[in-house]
């Protein structure tokens, strides 16, 4: 059974730009979350989707966004960005919406802002 | 509030248990403890969960007081692969996680 798989694994942008990051949960799960990791903030929710629809969402700015296809596929986009959204970007899934179980994660995608 | 505290850090020989506490004095009645850990670069991977009984999988066991306001995981065997960031959580919002500082557990032979 294949795992979380986020893509790109490793990127590097400049001031301003935007970047797209992706993220293909475990088959059959429908929740998606994402999660920002940073060494002076640790670990941070950011946003929760299940079935296309956003149901949690963290204490970040407007230019951090998501969504969730059909297919529970999700991406998130940042854009303006700045050299402090230098960060592990991680994602993870769960099969339901209300499920005490385990969340699983992907390996990230690391983001350097230049 | 859906904090927890945990020490920073602490030391494990190899092949003793390792006990890692966390307090949770604030939780309510049906909140469920869980605990993930992070190896260097990579993502964190669930290790268990529990609500009021302890529990034991093939990983490690989870030991919760009665009162509910803390809980301790046992990692019975602990080896150099163990060694990582320990975090013990509290869901938010009903479902999601919030994860705090965590406690690295350095593993040492």
């Amino acid at each position: 059974k294949a795992g979380v798989t986020q893509t790109p694994r490793y990127l590097i942008k400049t001031r301003g730009q935007q970047v797209t990051l992706s993220c293909s949960p475990i088959s059959g799960h429908r929740s998606v979350s994402w999660y920002q990791q940073t060494p002076g903030q640790g670990l941070q929710f950011l946003f929760e989707y299940f079935s296309e629809t956003q149901r949690n969402k963290g204490n970040f700015p407007g230019r951090f966004s998501g969504r969730q296809f059909s297919n529970s596929r999700s991406e998130m986009n940042v854009s303006t960005l700045e050299l402090g959204d230098s960060a592990l970007y991680l994602c993870a899934s769960r099969r339901g919406e209300l499920s005490t179980g385990e969340l699983f994660f992907g390996e990230g995608s690391r983001l350097t802002v230049l | 509030d859906a904090k927890t505290t945990q020490p920073p850090s602490m030391d494990c020989a190899e092949g003793r248990a390792a006990n890692l506490p966390c307090n949770h004095s604030t939780i309510s009645g049906n909140e469920y403890v869980y605990w993930y850990r992070q190896i260097h670069s990579q993502g964190p991977q669930y290790i268990i969960h529990g609500l009021k009984n302890n529990e034991t999988n093939e990983m490690a066991s989870l030991i919760i007081t009665e009162d509910r306001k803390s809980s301790t995981l046992i990692l019975p065997h602990a080896t150099l692969r163990d060694t990582a960031v320990y975090y013990c959580i509290r869901p938010w919002a009903g479902n999601m996680l919030t994860f705090g500082g965590g406690t690295r557990l350095m593993v040492k032979p």
